[in-house]
């Protein structure tokens, strides 16, 4: 069974970058997976902010696109996001999660379907001063 | 983007009951490429349903999922004192991916 391992500081000045790893175990992260961040401010819903591929590949919320970036290393089975100028709005519980393996027809493509599995803990982050 | 409206934002019921959850597009969602999930507090979501009907391993057959279109409904037929929780929807037949706002079921 995947397991899927958070981690990241949890306080972040304003106008600096949130950069957080997401740490695979019990899987490859180069299977026929997309790996996924999602985001909860407190109180609040969810928000899907990306998703990326073993192959580097990657799709982000048009909300955030010009702000985010995701990357992953192979040799450490894990993958990372990076969320600068935030602001206190960006404020919010920061979730990884594994899509399925199953493929469709998705966005005119044939993919992996992207909802999500498996998912992280959870990792809490607070922009302040 | 696909936004999603669910209803009730609350749902006040007691153990044994029937919950009826709905969750209505803002546009038809494409092959009902629809999911749902569980989230109890301080934990992470928990996939019960995909492509609106189908359930997620390990989910027990009190919940069901129907609908398509733009309108889908989770049920459960028996609420068990471990339902007790927010329940999400989520589409994925367009991009960007959007959730629903969250249905909380508590206790009567």
């Amino acid at each position: 069974q995947v397991q899927l391992q958070e981690s990241g500081p949890g306080l972040v000045k304003p106008a600096g970058t949130v950069s957080l790893t997401c740490a695979v175990s019990g899987g490859s992260i180069s299977s026929t997976n997309w790996w996924n961040w999602v985001r909860q401010p407190p109180g609040k819903g969810l928000e899907w902010i990306g998703e990326i591929y073993h192959s580097g590949n990657t799709k982000y919320n048009p909300s955030l696109k010009s702000r985010v970036s995701m990357s992953v290393d192979k040799s450490k089975n894990q993958f990372s996001l990076n969320l600068i100028s935030v602001t206190a709005a960006d404020t919010a519980v920061y979730y990884c999660a594994r899509g399925p393996s199953r493929y469709a027809y998705v966005w005119g493509n044939y993919r992996p379907v992207p909802y999500f599995e498996n998912w992280g803990q959870g990792t809490p982050v607070t922009v302040s001063s | 983007e696909i936004v999603l409206t669910q209803s009730p934002g609350t749902l006040s019921l007691s153990p044994g009951e029937r919950a009826t959850l709905s969750c209505r597009a803002s546009q038809s969602v494409s092959s009902s490429y629809l999911a749902w999930y569980q989230q109890k507090p301080g934990r992470a979501p928990r996939l019960l349903i995909y492509d609106a009907s189908s359930r997620a391993t390990g989910i027990p057959d009190r919940f069901s999922g129907s609908g398509s279109g733009a309108d889908f409904t989770l049920t459960i037929s028996r609420l068990e004192p471990e339902d007790f929780a927010v329940y999400y929807c989520q589409q994925y037949g367009s991009s960007p991916l959007t959730f629903g706002g969250g249905t909380k079921v508590e206790i009567k």
